[in-house]
């Protein structure tokens, strides 16, 4: 039972233009959201995060959207830049629970093509 | 500072064999981790630790053994390599009260036939 889902496993985006890449979850105890990114051949890298407090959180060229009646998150990129093309995972955690335990969806793949 | 360093890079076993990945972090980060990711999957926790002398099951710690004995190193023992474990492993690390914000080493890449 996947509690993280990142149903598209890739998508195509213009360079310049706006990439949103979409998140659910079933788990409704947790309240800590994160993106991360991933190169080919690296480990992934923390990119943003949201608390279950807030619905937006921006910063920079990325801000990530998160409703918690449809227990659904975003994140957008604007403008997309070629060097954002790489595979992005949404997590979710349990700030309650031990460890810093976190649950990744599997991963959308985002392509900026010129 | 490194950040957290992954030994070997790639490694190919035969089914049977054992292994020990290595991972180091410099960062004094009392949390580490061990996780899976096999082809169009997310990744799958199998083992963590809180601090030295602690650990913990994850989601998939089957075939899989850990330690802790310093804050700094957390290797992953495979004990008999199964082609099931051909995946690869990334080790993360984090500290208490940054907001769950894990931070990875490169991976290993690990081949069982």
């Amino acid at each position: 039972d996947q509690q993280v889902k990142q149903n598209s496993p890739s998508l195509s985006v213009q360079e310049g233009r706006i990439s949103i890449l979409n998140c659910d979850y079933t788990n409704s105890m947790f309240d800590y959201f994160l993106w991360y990114k991933k190169y080919p051949a690296e480990g992934p890298t923390f990119l943003i995060s949201i608390s279950s407090i807030k619905d937006k959180n921006e910063d920079g060229r990325f801000t990530v959207f998160l409703n918690k009646s449809a227990k659904h998150l975003s994140l957008h990129i604007v403008p997309s830049q070629p060097g954002d093309s790489a595979v992005y995972f949404c997590a979710a955690s349990d700030l309650g629970s031990s460890a810093s335990k976190i649950i990744f969806g599997s991963g959308t793949r985002l392509s900026i093509r010129p | 500072n490194a950040g957290v360093t992954q030994t070997p890079k790639f490694r190919i076993l035969k089914i049977g064999q054992s292994m020990t990945l290595q991972c180091t972090q410099d960062m004094n980060h009392n949390y580490m981790y061990w996780y899976r990711q096999d082809p169009g999957m997310g990744l799958k926790l199998i083992y963590y630790s809180v601090g030295a002398g602690i650990t913990d099951k994850g989601e998939v710690p089957n075939g899989y053994n850990v330690s802790r004995s310093t804050t700094e190193d957390f290797p992953l023992r495979l004990e008999l390599a199964a082609p099931s474990q051909t995946s690869v492993y990334f080790c993360a690390s984090s500290y208490p009260g940054t907001g769950e914000t894990q931070y990875f080493g490169p991976g290993t890449r690990l081949l069982v036939l």
